[in-house]
């Protein structure tokens, strides 16, 4: 089947440390990979993307690189700002997933000053 | 340009009543896709529209729930006899093709049923 797991939450970290968050999946076929974020109070936003193996997404100094070896998706950031709290999402789709996409539970972010 | 919309974006109804949600998707998107969001069961997928294909209804909870897609535009969702496990944020999004599988969600509509 179709899934993916996220690390538990919530995530405190104080402004500028290292961020990882893990995410790993299990899918058929050669699905693309995202990281959603959510904002309080506010809707879904795509932050980045991977569509094969060995790809890296990166976007506002995120980066999560496609590893198939490892079925996994880990999203970093080497610096948080507390404006980076919210809720991030991994998530897969493809054409073996009928391009649903299927989400991981979500992880939330706090970052103190 | 104008992202995904939806309406409205709180609504607070009686069990028993039927409510209807609308989407309008980013301009020139042909895919339309309707997620649920809950505390207990995060995020499911409800339904897809693709272009004029029959759209995949395999997510939806329920008879109580159904969806059209007018004019390949604007998206409708339906939930009739609402119970309290329906109360939720219910979540369109819309891609520019379904192959694309990078999809552009809108701010959401929270149900309350009480």
């Amino acid at each position: 089947g179709n899934s993916v797991t996220q690390m538990e939450g919530p995530v405190t970290l104080s402004e500028e440390a290292f961020l990882t968050i893990n995410c790993t999946y299990t899918a058929t076929g050669y699905p693309s990979l995202f990281w959603y974020v959510q904002y309080p109070g506010e809707g879904l936003q795509l932050l980045l993307k991977a569509t094969k193996a060995d790809d890296k997404g990166s976007n506002k100094g995120f980066e999560a690189t496609y590893r198939k070896e490892t079925t996994s998706f880990h999203l970093e950031k080497g610096s948080v700002q507390v404006s980076d709290s919210a809720v991030y999402f991994c998530a897969l789709s493809g054409y073996n997933q009928g391009g649903k996409l299927i989400f991981g539970q979500g992880t939330e972010l706090s970052v103190k000053p | 340009g104008a992202g995904v919309s939806q309406s409205p974006s709180n609504k607070v109804t009686e069990k028993g009543k039927d409510v209807e949600l609308r989407c309008d998707p980013i301009s020139g998107h042909t895919a339309l896709y309707w997620y649920r969001q809950s505390l207990g069961q995060g995020l499911e997928f409800l339904i897809y529209f693709q272009g004029n294909s029959a759209p995949d209804k395999s997510g939806l909870p329920s008879d109580r729930f159904s969806a059209e897609r007018t004019g390949g535009s604007v998206s409708t969702l339906t939930i009739q006899r609402t119970q309290q496990e329906d109360s939720a944020v219910y979540l369109c999004a819309s891609s520019l093709e379904h192959s694309s599988y990078e999809q552009y969600f809108g701010p959401g509509t929270r149900l309350t049923v009480t």
